[in-house]
């Protein structure tokens, strides 16, 4: 079965530390790049992390430079997400998701994990 | 960062009706824009990639048009499992982004 699913959320405290995991199967994981995206109680998405193929090469938004981390364990078909310093502001549903096309730079999400709950908080 | 807007934020109509969401862009993007539907408590369903592709396995009444900084999806006749969410989201960059989002209720 094509799937994403993610582990690792729960509460931490601001300025806290977790990380994310993200179990794929039913697809060759090493061929596609991955993404995190997030989402805030009733609010829309938000794309937070995007990783190549092969690992090589990464991008972030602006929101989370310098504090998360986006890596691959492609021998694992693991995608991860390294969290530091949080802010009240990075709760939200975390979901894994799929790049669309077989290329280099992000594109479309054409596969989602069910989401995973992060929450900061004293 | 491209900023992408929705309109209208909600959209109330009935059963069989036509609905047209619009989602404008803060520069071009090209056709480099996709489309989601989301259900409370689930995550988000592509629909639509490229403008106007529709993904495998999404009905036909489902259409996305549109080029430059202008783009719209429509649904031609609205069935009850279509009433949720939806938002567009820009790829013309490295970094994407999300329109606020339309919900689509029962009239």
């Amino acid at each position: 079965q094509v799937q994403l699913v993610e582990s690792g959320g729960g509460v931490v405290q601001p300025g806290g530390s977790l990380r994310l995991s993200c179990s794929s199967s039913g697809f060759s994981f090493g061929s596609y790049g991955m993404h995190w995206v997030r989402q805030a109680p009733d609010k829309g998405p938000e794309w937070v992390a995007f990783i190549r193929f092969d690992g090589t090469a990464t991008f972030y938004a602006d929101s989370v430079m310098g504090r998360f981390t986006i890596s691959r364990d492609n021998s694992w078909s693991t995608l991860y997400l390294q969290m530091n310093s949080l802010r009240r502001e990075d709760t939200a549903l975390y979901y894994c998701a799929r790049d669309g096309v077989l290329g280099n730079f992000p594109n479309q999400f054409d596969l989602w994990g069910q989401g995973i709950l992060v929450t900061v908080s004293s | 960062d491209v900023q992408m807007t929705q309109s209208p934020s909600t959209l109330s109509a009935s059963v069989g009706d036509r609905a047209t969401i619009t989602c404008r862009a803060s520069q071009s993007i090209k056709r480099w824009l996709a489309w989601y539907q989301q259900k409370p408590g689930k995550a988000p369903r592509l629909l639509i990639y490229k403008a106007s592709i529709l993904e495998r396995g999404v009905p036909p009444r489902f259409s996305g048009s549109g080029s430059g900084t202008e783009f719209t999806l429509t649904i031609s006749s609205l069935q009850s499992d279509d009433f949720a969410t939806y938002y567009c989201q820009q790829y013309d960059t490295y970094f994407p982004t999300f329109g606020q989002g339309t919900k689509v209720e029962i009239k």
